[in-house]
Protein backbone atom coordinates (compact mmCIF):
# COMPACT_ATOMS: atom_id res chain seq x y z
CA UNK A 1 0.00 0.00 0.00
CA UNK A 2 1.14 3.62 -0.16
CA UNK A 3 2.42 5.39 2.48
CA UNK A 4 1.50 8.75 3.03
CA UNK A 5 3.56 10.74 5.46
CA UNK A 6 2.20 14.12 6.97
CA UNK A 7 4.30 16.58 8.83
CA UNK A 8 4.59 18.20 11.60
CA UNK A 9 1.90 15.72 13.37
CA UNK A 10 1.00 18.69 15.88
CA UNK A 11 1.23 22.30 14.67
CA UNK A 12 0.19 24.84 17.43
CA UNK A 13 -0.41 28.60 15.32
CA UNK A 14 -1.28 31.64 16.12
CA UNK A 15 -4.10 33.24 15.18
CA UNK A 16 -3.72 35.34 11.61
CA UNK A 17 -0.47 33.15 10.75
CA UNK A 18 0.17 30.97 8.69
CA UNK A 19 -0.17 27.40 8.43
CA UNK A 20 1.22 24.78 6.48
CA UNK A 21 1.68 21.01 6.46
CA UNK A 22 3.22 18.64 4.69
CA UNK A 23 2.58 15.04 3.06
CA UNK A 24 4.48 12.73 1.12
CA UNK A 25 3.96 9.85 -0.49
CA UNK A 26 5.84 6.54 -0.79
CA UNK A 27 5.01 6.22 -4.59
CA UNK A 28 4.25 9.11 -7.36
CA UNK A 29 0.76 10.16 -7.24
CA UNK A 30 0.35 10.68 -11.02
CA UNK A 31 -1.96 8.43 -12.92
CA UNK A 32 -2.35 7.02 -15.95
CA UNK A 33 -4.61 9.76 -17.01
CA UNK A 34 -2.22 12.95 -15.88
CA UNK A 35 -4.34 13.34 -12.89
CA UNK A 36 -2.95 13.28 -9.22
CA UNK A 37 -5.47 11.81 -7.08
CA UNK A 38 -4.77 13.84 -3.61
CA UNK A 39 -7.12 15.10 -1.26
CA UNK A 40 -7.41 17.12 1.89
CA UNK A 41 -9.80 16.59 4.42
CA UNK A 42 -10.62 18.37 7.59
CA UNK A 43 -11.93 16.69 10.86
CA UNK A 44 -12.98 19.09 13.94
CA UNK A 45 -13.51 17.43 17.06
CA UNK A 46 -16.63 14.96 16.86
CA UNK A 47 -17.03 15.35 13.49
CA UNK A 48 -16.97 13.78 10.29
CA UNK A 49 -13.97 14.65 8.09
CA UNK A 50 -14.63 17.35 5.51
CA UNK A 51 -13.08 17.30 2.27
CA UNK A 52 -11.43 20.90 1.41
CA UNK A 53 -9.44 19.69 -1.82
CA UNK A 54 -9.39 17.73 -3.99
CA UNK A 55 -6.49 16.46 -7.18
CA UNK A 56 -4.06 18.42 -5.02
CA UNK A 57 -5.18 22.25 -5.99
CA UNK A 58 -9.33 22.34 -6.35
CA UNK A 59 -10.95 23.87 -3.44
CA UNK A 60 -14.31 22.79 -2.77
CA UNK A 61 -17.28 25.23 -2.69
CA UNK A 62 -17.83 26.98 0.31
CA UNK A 63 -14.73 26.29 1.42
CA UNK A 64 -12.76 29.78 2.59
CA UNK A 65 -9.76 30.88 0.11
CA UNK A 66 -7.48 31.05 3.31
CA UNK A 67 -7.15 26.97 2.42
CA UNK A 68 -5.13 26.19 -0.91
CA UNK A 69 -3.31 23.19 -2.07
CA UNK A 70 -0.10 22.57 -3.96
CA UNK A 71 3.04 19.89 -5.01
CA UNK A 72 3.24 17.21 -7.66
CA UNK A 73 4.47 13.74 -7.90
CA UNK A 74 4.57 13.00 -4.48
CA UNK A 75 5.66 15.85 -2.12
CA UNK A 76 1.99 18.00 -1.75
CA UNK A 77 1.27 21.34 0.71
CA UNK A 78 -1.98 22.43 2.59
CA UNK A 79 -1.35 26.11 3.45
CA UNK A 80 -3.84 27.93 5.57
CA UNK A 81 -2.92 31.79 4.85
CA UNK A 82 -4.43 33.12 8.01
CA UNK A 83 -5.52 30.47 10.75
CA UNK A 84 -8.60 31.61 12.21
CA UNK A 85 -10.23 30.06 15.67
CA UNK A 86 -12.79 27.57 13.43
CA UNK A 87 -9.52 25.75 11.40
CA UNK A 88 -8.77 24.09 15.24
CA UNK A 89 -9.05 20.25 14.10
CA UNK A 90 -7.11 17.33 12.02
CA UNK A 91 -6.19 17.53 8.88
CA UNK A 92 -5.45 14.55 6.83
CA UNK A 93 -4.10 13.96 2.99
CA UNK A 94 -5.42 10.69 1.46
CA UNK A 95 -4.34 9.22 -1.99
CA UNK A 96 -7.03 7.68 -4.37
CA UNK A 97 -4.28 6.92 -7.45
CA UNK A 98 -3.10 3.53 -6.10
CA UNK A 99 -5.62 1.13 -4.93
CA UNK A 100 -6.53 0.63 -1.78
CA UNK A 101 -6.85 4.69 -0.68
CA UNK A 102 -4.20 5.54 2.10
CA UNK A 103 -4.44 8.19 4.54
CA UNK A 104 -1.88 10.25 6.10
CA UNK A 105 -1.26 10.15 10.03
CA UNK A 106 -3.31 13.58 10.31
CA UNK A 107 -2.08 16.82 11.53
CA UNK A 108 -3.59 18.66 14.89
CA UNK A 109 -3.41 22.41 14.04
CA UNK A 110 -4.47 23.72 17.30
CA UNK A 111 -4.42 27.51 19.03
CA UNK A 112 -0.84 28.42 20.69
CA UNK B 1 -29.60 18.03 0.01
CA UNK B 2 -27.54 14.78 -0.25
CA UNK B 3 -27.35 12.79 3.28
CA UNK B 4 -26.20 9.70 4.12
CA UNK B 5 -27.72 8.68 8.00
CA UNK B 6 -25.63 5.67 9.77
CA UNK B 7 -27.12 3.44 12.39
CA UNK B 8 -26.43 3.91 16.38
CA UNK B 9 -23.94 3.00 18.18
CA UNK B 10 -23.30 -0.91 18.58
CA UNK B 11 -21.90 -2.54 21.64
CA UNK B 12 -20.49 -5.92 20.87
CA UNK B 13 -18.42 -8.74 22.58
CA UNK B 14 -15.18 -10.05 21.09
CA UNK B 15 -15.94 -13.27 18.21
CA UNK B 16 -19.21 -11.40 17.12
CA UNK B 17 -20.23 -9.49 14.19
CA UNK B 18 -21.52 -6.05 13.87
CA UNK B 19 -23.55 -4.70 10.73
CA UNK B 20 -24.02 -0.89 10.27
CA UNK B 21 -26.15 0.81 7.63
CA UNK B 22 -25.90 4.13 5.73
CA UNK B 23 -29.01 5.04 4.34
CA UNK B 24 -29.12 7.52 1.22
CA UNK B 25 -31.03 10.17 0.40
CA UNK B 26 -31.30 13.50 -1.76
CA UNK B 27 -29.53 11.86 -4.87
CA UNK B 28 -30.10 8.35 -7.29
CA UNK B 29 -28.73 5.76 -5.39
CA UNK B 30 -27.16 3.82 -7.99
CA UNK B 31 -25.14 6.67 -9.86
CA UNK B 32 -22.51 6.63 -6.81
CA UNK B 33 -20.72 3.81 -4.75
CA UNK B 34 -19.85 3.84 -1.35
CA UNK B 35 -16.68 3.34 0.73
CA UNK B 36 -16.52 2.29 4.41
CA UNK B 37 -13.61 4.05 6.45
CA UNK B 38 -12.80 4.01 10.07
CA UNK B 39 -11.75 5.55 12.60
CA UNK B 40 -10.09 4.23 15.99
CA UNK B 41 -10.21 6.27 19.40
CA UNK B 42 -7.92 9.19 18.86
CA UNK B 43 -6.25 7.84 15.83
CA UNK B 44 -6.39 8.70 11.92
CA UNK B 45 -8.29 7.44 9.32
CA UNK B 46 -8.51 4.15 7.86
CA UNK B 47 -9.86 2.97 4.35
CA UNK B 48 -11.80 0.03 4.56
CA UNK B 49 -13.46 -0.95 1.13
CA UNK B 50 -15.76 0.33 -1.61
CA UNK B 51 -18.96 -1.21 -3.16
CA UNK B 52 -20.62 -0.11 -6.27
CA UNK B 53 -24.33 -0.12 -6.02
CA UNK B 54 -24.89 -0.21 -9.43
CA UNK B 55 -23.76 -3.83 -10.17
CA UNK B 56 -22.83 -4.69 -6.36
CA UNK B 57 -18.76 -5.21 -6.83
CA UNK B 58 -16.76 -5.05 -3.59
CA UNK B 59 -13.34 -3.92 -3.29
CA UNK B 60 -11.78 -4.86 -0.03
CA UNK B 61 -8.61 -3.60 1.82
CA UNK B 62 -6.01 -6.27 2.26
CA UNK B 63 -6.66 -6.05 5.88
CA UNK B 64 -10.18 -6.59 5.77
CA UNK B 65 -10.57 -9.25 3.28
CA UNK B 66 -12.46 -12.33 4.79
CA UNK B 67 -13.95 -10.87 7.64
CA UNK B 68 -15.66 -7.86 6.18
CA UNK B 69 -18.95 -7.75 3.57
CA UNK B 70 -20.31 -4.81 2.20
CA UNK B 71 -23.95 -4.94 0.56
CA UNK B 72 -26.71 -2.74 -0.87
CA UNK B 73 -30.49 -2.92 -0.63
CA UNK B 74 -30.96 -0.15 -3.72
CA UNK B 75 -35.55 -0.63 -2.79
CA UNK B 76 -34.40 1.50 0.35
CA UNK B 77 -30.97 2.89 -0.66
CA UNK B 78 -29.16 1.47 1.99
CA UNK B 79 -25.52 0.56 1.92
CA UNK B 80 -24.29 -1.71 5.03
CA UNK B 81 -21.02 -2.70 6.43
CA UNK B 82 -20.53 -5.97 8.45
CA UNK B 83 -17.58 -7.53 10.01
CA UNK B 84 -16.99 -10.65 11.66
CA UNK B 85 -14.86 -11.92 14.36
CA UNK B 86 -14.96 -8.99 16.06
CA UNK B 87 -11.55 -8.09 18.20
CA UNK B 88 -10.98 -5.28 21.14
CA UNK B 89 -8.80 -2.97 18.12
CA UNK B 90 -11.70 -3.09 16.09
CA UNK B 91 -13.65 -0.53 18.37
CA UNK B 92 -13.99 2.44 16.34
CA UNK B 93 -16.07 4.83 14.44
CA UNK B 94 -17.26 3.63 11.23
CA UNK B 95 -18.18 5.97 8.33
CA UNK B 96 -19.62 5.85 5.20
CA UNK B 97 -18.81 8.31 2.58
CA UNK B 98 -20.31 8.87 -1.73
CA UNK B 99 -17.90 8.15 -3.60
CA UNK B 100 -17.49 7.65 -7.87
CA UNK B 101 -15.16 5.09 -9.26
CA UNK B 102 -14.70 6.36 -12.75
CA UNK B 103 -13.66 4.36 -15.93
CA UNK B 104 -10.10 5.11 -15.28
CA UNK B 105 -10.43 2.91 -11.98
CA UNK B 106 -9.96 5.71 -9.37
CA UNK B 107 -12.46 6.25 -6.43
CA UNK B 108 -13.02 10.10 -5.91
CA UNK B 109 -15.51 11.95 -4.03
CA UNK B 110 -15.58 11.52 -0.49
CA UNK B 111 -17.45 15.08 -0.33
CA UNK B 112 -20.62 13.63 1.71
CA UNK B 113 -19.95 11.44 4.68
CA UNK B 114 -22.64 9.65 7.16
CA UNK B 115 -22.17 11.03 10.54
CA UNK B 116 -20.13 8.08 12.21
CA UNK B 117 -21.47 4.89 13.76
CA UNK B 118 -19.75 3.75 17.50
CA UNK B 119 -18.65 0.71 17.40
CA UNK B 120 -17.39 -0.81 21.03
CA UNK B 121 -16.21 -3.93 21.16
CA UNK B 122 -15.50 -5.31 24.90
CA UNK B 123 -16.00 -8.58 27.01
Amino acid sequence: DVVMTQSPLSLPVTLGQPASISCRSSQSLVYSDGNTYLNWFQQRPGQSPRRLIYKVSNRDSGVPDRFSGSGSGTDFTLKISRVEAEDVGVYYCMQGTHWPGTFGQGTKVEIK
Amino acid sequence: QVQLVQSGAEVKKPGASVKVSCKASGYTFTSYGISWVRQAPGQGLEWMGWISTYNRNTNYAQKFQGRVTMTTDISTSTAYMELRSLRSDDTAVYFCARVLRGVNNILTGYYYWGQGTLVTVSS
